[in-house]
């Protein structure tokens, strides 16, 4: 069945680049996204990227789709402290149905 | 994007009472809404699909009597926790996408469910 991994913690320094990972196994997917969560708060979503595309950069974020290993990664550069917060990547094969990575809690220090 | 709005942000309610959660898209003609369930600290999981004018289509263990789900129309898709218990307490987020336009899924703002 369809499964998206991710890693569950990432710890950055602000200023720095941050990169989150994320695996899933379904080649059917046409879009691929990522979702930023605050707590108690609902899902925003940053951005996402067709599957016949390798690359979307919007302002601060980078998105980079290995659809060959599928491998998807977003990257933010000059992270700041309001980044903080849980990102979840998702693929869509089924016009709205999104299966959800368990989401990788990403802790920005001053 | 598009808005979906969820109504109500928060809501608590005694056990073996039942709970209608609404989600509503504002600006454009939903013709599949998604609901999902996410328990602290987890990932989102889908508990059901429904089309506009049809029955919704249940994720396994997915308890359909409990979770009743109406779609009536194309900007309107409710949630009946019926009976609720306390481990019915999580945060529930719909999304509504329009297959006409072949969109992408738009989230509602979620409610958190709390059950005393």
């Amino acid at each position: 069945g369809e499964d998206v991994e991710q890693s569950l913690f990432l710890s950055v320094r602000e200023g720095d680049s941050s990169v989150i990972n994320c695996t899933y196994t379904d080649s059917s997917s046409t879009y691929l996204y990522w979702y930023k969560q605050e707590p108690g708060a609902g899902l925003q979503l940053l951005t996402y990227i067709f599957s016949n595309m390798d690359m979307k950069q919007d302002q601060r974020l980078t998105v980079l789709l290995n659809k060959k290993d599928k491998h998807l990664s977003l990257r933010i550069a000059d992270t700041q402290t309001g980044d903080s917060a849980i990102y979840f990547c998702a693929e869509d094969n089924q016009g709205g149905k999104l299966i959800f990575g368990q989401g990788t809690e990403l802790s920005v220090k001053p | 994007g598009a808005v979906v709005s969820q109504h109500p942000s928060w809501v608590i309610c005694k056990s073996g009472t039942s709970v209608k959660i609404e989600c509503r898209s504002l600006d454009f003609q939903a013709t599949t809404m998604f609901w999902y369930r996410q328990f602290p600290k987890q990932s989102l999981m889908l508990m059901a699909t429904s089309n506009e004018g049809s029955k919704a289509t249940y994720e396994q263990g997915v308890e359909k009597d409990k979770f009743l789900i109406n779609h009536a129309s194309l900007t309107l898709s409710t949630l009946t926790v019926t009976s609720a218990h306390p481990e019915d307490s999580s945060f529930y987020i719909c999304s509504a996408s329009s297959r006409q336009a072949n969109t992408e899924a738009f989230f509602g703002q979620g409610t958190r469910l709390t059950v005393v």
